[in-house]
């Protein structure tokens, strides 16, 4: 079992709507979390940190549920420009180990 | 300020040559990651540096792998002999220090296909 796993995708959402995915993760020692944007063919690029229960940064909020071990990201009124791939991220020990996910592909269409 | 900068941005080489990528990280920045991505898949460490001691490399290949830091500035990836399923994008990033949970910064990748 991968330590950060999410759903592939494709999300196909249309412009101005919510769409929201998971990405749950294995190890509980987990102290914090990211959300990165990746384009295609372009270097990951941080979105979100996540260190407490959530976060919410304009149209984009991340919520963390430790005890199912699961966190969330959810795109209000989404625009052309949110078409991109979704790296979920647990810093996975103390000593500053990163884990990706292997992404979700959000599209979002006219 | 300047960014994670790595070069060469694209390398073809064909099977069984030597490659060699180069990261020059964000001034200040102590944690150093070496991250292989495959097509459709996340990042997946290699090595990472704290200053120039490598804490974690554990999933580098070492019969073909090497990685160094000197002086915990820049950093030199290397593999020699190159395989058919090397071809992959190879991607430093660099953090203040990772035990703060400071987010880490990606550099462009290199793009190496091996034919």
């Amino acid at each position: 079992r991968k330590e950060v796993e999410q759903d592939p995708g494709p999300f196909n959402v249309p412009e101005g709507a919510t769409v929201a995915f998971n990405c749950t993760y294995s190890n509980s020692a987990s102290q914090s979390f990211f959300w990165y944007r990746q384009d295609c063919r372009k270097e990951p690029k941080l979105l979100m940190s996540v260190y407490s229960s959530g976060n919410e940064d304009g149209r984009f909020t991340a919520q963390l549920n430790r005890a199912s071990q699961y966190i969330s990201l959810l795109i209000r009124d989404s625009k052309l420009s949110d078409s991109a791939t979704y790296l979920c991220v647990a810093l996975t020990d103390s000593w500053g180990k990163l884990q990706f996910g292997a992404g979700t592909q959000v599209v979002v269409t006219p | 300020e300047a960014g994670v900068v790595q070069s060469p941005r694209y390398k073809i080489i064909e099977k069984k040559q030597p490659v060699a990528f180069w990261c020059n990280p964000i001034s200040g920045h102590n944690t150093l990651y070496w991250y292989r991505q495959n097509l459709g898949q996340g990042p997946e460490l290699l090595i990472r540096y704290e200053n120039e001691e490598a804490v974690d490399d554990s999933q580098l290949p070492k019969d073909r792998f090497s990685a160094e830091r000197l002086k915990g500035v820049d950093s030199t990836l290397k593999i020699q002999p190159a395989e058919l399923g090397d071809s992959a994008v190879y991607l430093c990033a660099s953090s203040l220090r990772a035990q703060d949970n400071t987010e880490a910064f990606f550099g462009q990748g290199t793009r190496l296909t091996v034919v």
